[in-house]
């Protein structure tokens, strides 16, 4: 069965830099992108960006260009997200999601990312 | 930049039907999906491509587009649909999500 499985919670301090692995199995990897998603407490889903697992491209919004990094390792199906320059409202659970033909089929338990001094 | 708009909750009761709006320019000529978030979990894709529901989705939820909004309609609902709801499209490059619905069952 399809699952995506991310790394653990993380608390950082403001200005510091955090990054979140996926690891996708049970399909083709290479066949999907990833895209990410998060939720702060209590708000709505905020897209991050999405990378192709097949040739590394990437598209990041642009409220986030320039501050997140997304990267694929096929040899462990693994996807990674680095966020740079945390600030407090960057406190979130961090979601990586299946992506194919614009929709979000499969998503990953959530990372909890804490920002706080 | 664009925005999907979604009342912050709607109230059902056991067995009626519930209606989930989701307003943005031109929607309609979108595809929309939505999304089902019970507390502490992942979201859970409900509806995808307007109203195409993907298996193992129960028959009670079903979708619709037209004009400025998006419709998600759970008919018959039970008490396992309460949860929030977030619709989604895509515009100029970028995935957008709903500002989201809590739908409780009285």
């Amino acid at each position: 069965q399809v699952q995506l499985v991310q790394s653990g919670a993380e608390v950082k301090k403001p200005g510091a830099s955090v990054k979140v692995s996926c690891k996708a199995s049970g399909y083709t990897y290479t066949t999907y992108g990833i895209s990410w998603v998060r939720q702060a407490p209590g708000q709505g889903l905020e897209w991050l960006g999405w990378i192709s697992t097949d040739n590394g491209n990437t598209d990041y919004p642009q409220k986030f260009q320039g501050r997140v990094t997304m990267t694929t390792d096929t040899s462990t199906a693994t996807t990674y997200m680095e966020l740079r320059n945390l600030k407090s409202d960057d406190t979130a659970v961090y979601y990586c999601a299946r992506e194919h033909t614009s929709l979000f089929d499969y998503w990953g338990q959530g990372t909890l990312v804490t920002v706080s001094s | 930049s664009y925005e999907l708009t979604q009342p912050p909750s709607v109230s059902v009761s056991p067995g009626q039907t519930a209606s989930i709006t989701c307003s943005g320019e031109k929607l309609g000529e979108k595809y929309v999906c939505w999304y089902q978030q019970k507390p502490g979990q992942s979201p859970v894709l409900v509806i995808h491509q307007d109203n195409q529901r993907p298996s193992g989705i129960p028959e009670r939820f079903s979708g619709s587009n037209s004009g400025n909004t998006a419709t998600l309609t759970i008919s018959g609902t039970q008490a396992m649909d309460e949860a929030d709801y977030y619709c989604q499209a895509w515009d100029s490059s970028t995935y957008v999500f709903g500002t989201g619905t809590e739908v409780t069952v009285l």
